[in-house]
């Protein structure tokens, strides 16, 4: 079954503990991307990667990491949590730009930051 | 469940009606449209798409409209269903390589 997963689902953290998100496809696309989601602003981009090794700020990327050494895996990485990184996020994932193309997400990972 | 927005917009409609969601988008360059449905606790699920060569296009029960000249897009739901209770909502391109997501309407079907 084709899919974006996320892991974990819940995530509850304390001020400045370094947490990872992951998120995987098992599509073969080019394009990833991280969202978060915020009552009453929609999604919101942080970072994105057309492709391997190739990421790139999103627009609300301060606080956040990511990497693409796999083109199946896209972590999230919050080096030092703060409690406004509160928030909903996504993964997703198109073909090519993802502008262009359907995007996929997966599941969600609720974080409270505390 | 999870509050994907505490103010958004709502549209109540009656089991069977047909449903109409729409969208204004912000920039004329934009050439690709997607709505997506959200569920409660879930994430965005693509229901249709369309190009800006084109001013309608239909699938299963869902019909999206597009209008350029007022930058406008509508998602049409015929025979709406309990299933259907979510919040949609609508993205563009733009002029950049990623989706700009507006906020959303939360769609509440009763019987």
């Amino acid at each position: 079954e084709a899919q974006v997963t996320q892991n974990p689902r819940y995530l509850i953290t304390v001020t400045g503990k370094k947490l990872t998100v992951t998120c995987s496809q098992n599509m073969n696309h080019e394009y990833m991307s991280w969202y978060r989601q915020d009552p009453g602003l929609g999604l919101r981009q942080i970072y994105y990667s057309m492709n391997v090794e190739v990421t790139d700020k999103g627009d609300v990327p301060e606080g956040y990491k990511v990497s693409r050494k796999e083109k199946r895996n896209f972590p999230l990485i919050l080096e030092s949590p703060s409690p406004n990184q509160t928030s909903l996020y996504f993964c997703a994932s198109s073909f090519f730009t993802g502008s262009k193309n359907i995007q996929y997400f997966g599941a969600g990972t609720r974080l409270s930051v505390l | 469940g999870e509050s994907v927005g505490l103010h958004l917009p709502t549209l109540s409609v009656q089991e069977g009606d047909n449903s109409i969601i729409n969208c204004a988008y912000s920039n004329s360059a934009s050439d690709y449209f997607i709505w997506y449905k959200q569920e409660s606790g879930k994430g965005p699920q693509f229901i249709i798409d369309i190009r800006s060569n084109m001013d309608k296009r239909q699938g299963q029960r869902v019909t999206v409209l597009l209008n350029k000249t007022v930058k406008h897009l509508s998602l049409q739901i015929a025979a709406t269903q309990p299933g259907d209770s979510a919040v949609y909502f609508c993205a563009e391109n733009g002029d950049t390589d990623k989706l700009i997501f507006g906020t959303g309407t939360r769609l509440q079907v009763f019987p």
